[in-house]
């Protein structure tokens, strides 16, 4: 069956540090992976976007990989602030299915001070 | 100010009736989506519309229903017949093509007493 897993249980790290969020899938073939951040309560915002063709993206202090062979993107950030807590989401787009996205259960973040 | 709005924020429903969950954007985008939240799962799509009087059934469409007359407006009706609609629903619009973000409103909290 086809699965999208991210990191179940809550990334704790300290102010300053690199935070590493992982998105595996299984049993797709996705033309490209958007990461998103939510707040509690709230809609989840879009970050960046890497085609399966891109093996990296930067945006300011955060980077996406994306490795087709293993099937698996990287969400860092760089530098991280407590202002960066949040759930991060991975999502996935299938070929063919214009603008739909297939999404992860989220990571939530917790950066401390 | 552009952007997509849903009201209400909260939402209490007696079991056995019917309630609509509203949608609106401004942002002229064809794409639209409902999106169910569940606590600490991943959104789940609905249905979603790639076009004026067209939508699709997501992965969960039992129990609900939609309407797309309008490019502005894509309202979701929960019906009697969904067995567990206590849940964080979101919209979401897009330009639809493949590589597009998606926008998400702020979210509607639905409880059934």
């Amino acid at each position: 069956s086809q699965k999208i897993e991210q990191n179940s249980e809550a990334l704790n790290i300290q102010e300053g540090k690199t935070a590493t969020l992982t998105c595996n899938y299984t049993n797709y073939s996705p033309a490209y992976l958007q990461w998103y951040r939510q707040d509690p309560g709230r809609g989840p915002v879009f970050l960046l976007l890497i085609r399966e063709n891109e093996k990296e993206k930067r945006k300011e202090r955060l980077k996406v990989t994306f490795d087709t062979t293993l099937k698996q993107s990287l969400f860092h950030i760089t530098a991280s602030q407590p202002a960066d807590s949040a759930t991060y989401l991975c999502a996935l787009a299938i070929y063919n299915q214009g603008g739909k996205l297939i999404f992860g259960q989220g990571t939530e973040l917790s950066v401390k001070p | 100010d552009g952007g997509i709005t849903q009201s209400p924020k909260y939402l209490f429903r007696k079991e056995g009736q019917n309630v609509t969950l509203s949608c609106e954007q401004n942002l002229n985008h064809d794409a639209m989506y409902w999106y169910r939240q569940d606590p600490g799962q991943g959104l789940r799509l609905i249905y979603y519309s790639q076009i004026v009087n067209d939508f699709q059934k997501g992965d969960i469409a039992e129990g609900y229903s939609v309407s797309r007359e309008k490019k502005e407006s894509f309202p979701l009706t929960v019906t009697s017949a969904q067995k567990n609609p206590t849940a964080f629903y979101l919209c979401a619009s897009s330009i639809g093509e493949a590589e597009t973000a998606q926008y998400f409103g702020p979210g509607t909290r639905l409880t059934v007493l």
